[in-house]
C-alpha cells in the first residue's frame, strides 16, 4: 500500500524549532518529487515547500526560516523548521508530486499538528 | 504570482443536484498543471481532477474538470451523501517557482 505517514508535530514556543518527518512506502520513494502543504486551524490549503532530486522551492512565508530534505536511502522527507512564529500554527501534510508532467500531489498523509504558542 | 479565486464560498444543495464549481486564475495557467481536491473534515486532501478535466485514480464519473487559461470548472453531475465537502483548485506556476491554492469552495447540504 502506498502510504505517507507525518511524525514530529508538537507544542512549541515562539522563536523555537521544529523537525517534521515523513515516512514513506509503498514505491519507489526517490523516483518522486515531494512537498509539505499546511493547513491553519478552520483555514485553507498552504503550499509549504516542494523538493525533486534537483531542486527545491519555498513558500516566501518560510523561506529563510524552513529547510526541507530526503534520505532516499531511509524513504523519508524532513523539514526542518527554526524560528517559528504563531502563523506556523497548523497541520502539516507530506504529499507525493504524481509521476509524469503533471503537477499535482495525489498521495497525501495524515498530516502532523505543529502549534506554535507561549 | 498567481493567485486563484474560488467561487462561490458556500454552496448549498441537496443531494442529487448538480454542482458547479469556478476556479478563476489571475493569469493564464497550463492545463496540465490545475488540479481539483476534495477534502473532509478531519481529513487529508484527495486528488480528484488533474491536467484540468483527468479524473484520478479512483474518482467517480460523476466528478469532471474543464476550463483553460484562466477559468476552470469543477462539475459533481448528481451530488451523492460523501460529496459534501470542501474543494480547493490548485495550480503550479514558474514565476516565481510553486504551487497556490484556492480558498475552498464548501458544498453543504441545503
Amino acid at each position: 500500500e502506498v502510504q505517507l505517514v507525518e511524525s514530529g508535530g508538537g507544542l512549541v514556543q515562539p522563536g523555537g524549532s521544529l523537525r517534521l518527518s515523513c515516512a514513506a512506502s509503498g514505491f519507489t520513494f526517490s523516483a518522486y518529487s515531494m512537498n509539505w502543504v499546511r493547513q491553519a486551524p478552520g483555514k485553507g490549503l498552504e503550499w509549504v515547500s516542494y523538493i525533486s532530486s534537483s531542486t527545491i522551492y519555498y513558500a516566501d512565508s518560510v523561506k529563510g526560516r524552513f529547510t526541507i530534505s530526503r534520505d532516499n536511502a531511509e524513504n523519508s522527507l524532513f523539514l526542518q523548521m527554526d524560528s517559528l512564529r504563531a502563523e506556523d500554527t497548523a497541520v502539516y501534510y507530506c504529499a507525493r508530486r504524481m509521476s509524469g508532467s503533471y503537477k499535482s500531489f495525489d498521495i497525501w498523509g495524515q498530516g502532523t499538528m505543529v502549534t506554535v504558542s507561549s | 504570482e498567481i493567485v486563484l479565486t474560488q467561487s462561490p464560498g458556500t454552496l448549498s444543495l441537496s443531494p442529487g443536484e448538480r454542482a458547479t464549481l469556478s476556479c478563476r486564475a489571475s493569469q493564464s495557467v497550463s492545463s496540465s498543471y490545475l488540479a481539483w481536491y476534495q477534502q473532509k473534515p478531519g481529513q487529508a486532501p484527495r486528488l480528484l481532477i488533474f491536467g484540468a478535466s483527468s479524473r484520478a485514480t479512483g474518482i467517480p464519473d460523476r466528478f469532471s474538470g474543464s476550463g483553460s487559461g484562466t477559468d476552470f470548472t469543477l462539475t459533481i453531475s448528481r451530488l451523492e451523501p460523501e460529496d459534501f465537502a470542501v474543494y480547493y483548485c490548485q495550480q503550479y506556476g514558474s514565476s516565481p517557482p510553486g504551487f497556490t491554492f484556492g480558498p475552498g469552495t464548501k458544498v453543504d447540504i441545503k
